[in-house]
Order: structure tokens, then sequence, then C-alpha cells
């Protein structure tokens, strides 16, 4: 039973415009979530995250929003660049600090 | 900072062999964790840490993943014995009490033939 599940397993863009990645959660105990990416042959790395008593955060090109009443999240790029093509993984925890959980990714390919 | 080390990157073993899998932390981080990224699953975690004691194990698919953390900058993933559906691409990831996220080494990618 995956608690976190993005359904998009690849997305493409084009570049200068709008990446939206998606990500669905059916645990509503969770109440801090994060975006990691990750490159070929590197591990994870934290790109943004959101707690729950927020519905937008927001870090230069990157913007997560948060709709708790769908359990649903989504991290938009704007304008995506060609360096942005990595795998993008949602997790979700129920404690800040706390084991997180993760989805199973969606691979981003930014065309220039 | 060194981040967090995994060794070995690659490992080609035949199926029944036992494998051991490294990982050493960031310094000062408390909590551990191990993960498995597979194509179908994403990244599942297999078991954590907190101040060197296992917390949360529910992850180990069998008896044959065992995990061990002696002290604070180090820990091993042991599979005994191996078969082929253990290939994957193996994380440790360390983090501290109250931070964002976690660190995560860049994996041990796992053959088992």
């Amino acid at each position: 039973d995956q608690q976190v599940k993005q359904n998009s397993p690849s997305l493409s863009v084009q570049e200068g415009r709008i990446s939206i990645l998606n990500c669905d959660y059916t645990n509503s105990m969770f109440d801090y979530f994060l975006w990691y990416k990750k490159y070929p042959a590197e591990g994870p790395t934290f790109l943004i995250s959101i707690s729950s008593i927020k519905d937008k955060n927001e870090d230069g090109r990157f913007t997560v929003f948060l709709n708790k009443s769908a359990k649903h999240l989504s991290l938009h790029i704007v304008p995506s660049q060609p360096g942005d093509s990595a795998v993008y993984f949602c997790a979700a925890s129920m404690e800040y600090g706390n084991k997180l959980v993760f989805g199973a990714g969606t691979i981003l390919r930014v065309k220039s | 900072d060194a981040g967090v080390i995994q060794s070995p990157r690659h490992e080609v073993t035949e199926m029944g062999q036992e494998v051991t899998l490294r990982c050493k932390p960031i310094s000062g981080h408390n909590s551990l964790f191990w993960y498995r990224q597979t194509m179908m699953r994403g990244l599942e975690l297999l078991i954590y840490f907190n101040n060197n004691v296992p917390i949360d194990d529910s992850g180990m698919p069998e008896d044959r993943f065992s995990a061990k953390m002696p002290n604070a900058s180090f820990s091993t993933l042991k599979i005994q014995p191996s078969e082929p559906r253990d290939s994957a691409v193996y994380f440790c990831a360390s983090s501290s009490t109250g931070s964002y996220g976690y660190t995560f080494g860049s994996g041990t990618r796992l053959t088992v033939v």
C-alpha cells in the first residue's frame, strides 16, 4: 500500500515553460512534505519542503503547493531549464525530522 | 564535509552469496536510514536508526536482510543469501534531530546474477 503516489512516471517540457509535478498521499497524519531531486548515479538531494500549516512555499524558480483537503501537492518549476532534467521524488512525514515515505518518482525531461 | 559515504558503489554477486553494504553518516548526525530504490516502488525505507539504536525495521523485506550500527560513524546492511530480486540501488541517508530531510549517499548499485 503506497501512501505517497506519483502517478506520472515521466514528464517532458520545453525549456522556458512551466513544469508541474504532482503527488498524492493517503495518510491524513502526514504533516510535512518534501521534494527531492535525483540525478543519475547520485543520491537524492533536498529541493524544497512545506509544512501542513501552509499552502504554498516558494524558493526561486521552485514553488510547492499543498491542498490538504485533496491530499495533493504539486511542484512548479518556472522557467524550466535543461539542468532541471532529473528524477523528482515527493516525500511525506508524520513528524518533523521523522522517517520519510517516498513516492515512486517522476522523470522530468526539459528539452532545449 | 565529505557527506554520507557508501561503499562499494557497485556490487555484482552470484545468487546465494552474502553481500555487505557499508555506510558512513555525516559526523554529528544522529539518525541513519537505509533505503532501496526500484523502478516500481521508488524509494522504500528498509530500516532506520536513532542514536545507533534500530527504531523501525518494518521495511526489511525478509530475514535474509539485516542491518547493524555498531557506532555513530558506521552502519552495514547485509543480505544473506542474496537473490536476483534483491538487485536494486541501496541508499544510506543521515540526518540530525530537527533538521530538514536527509542527506543521502551516492548509493550502492547491487546486481545479483
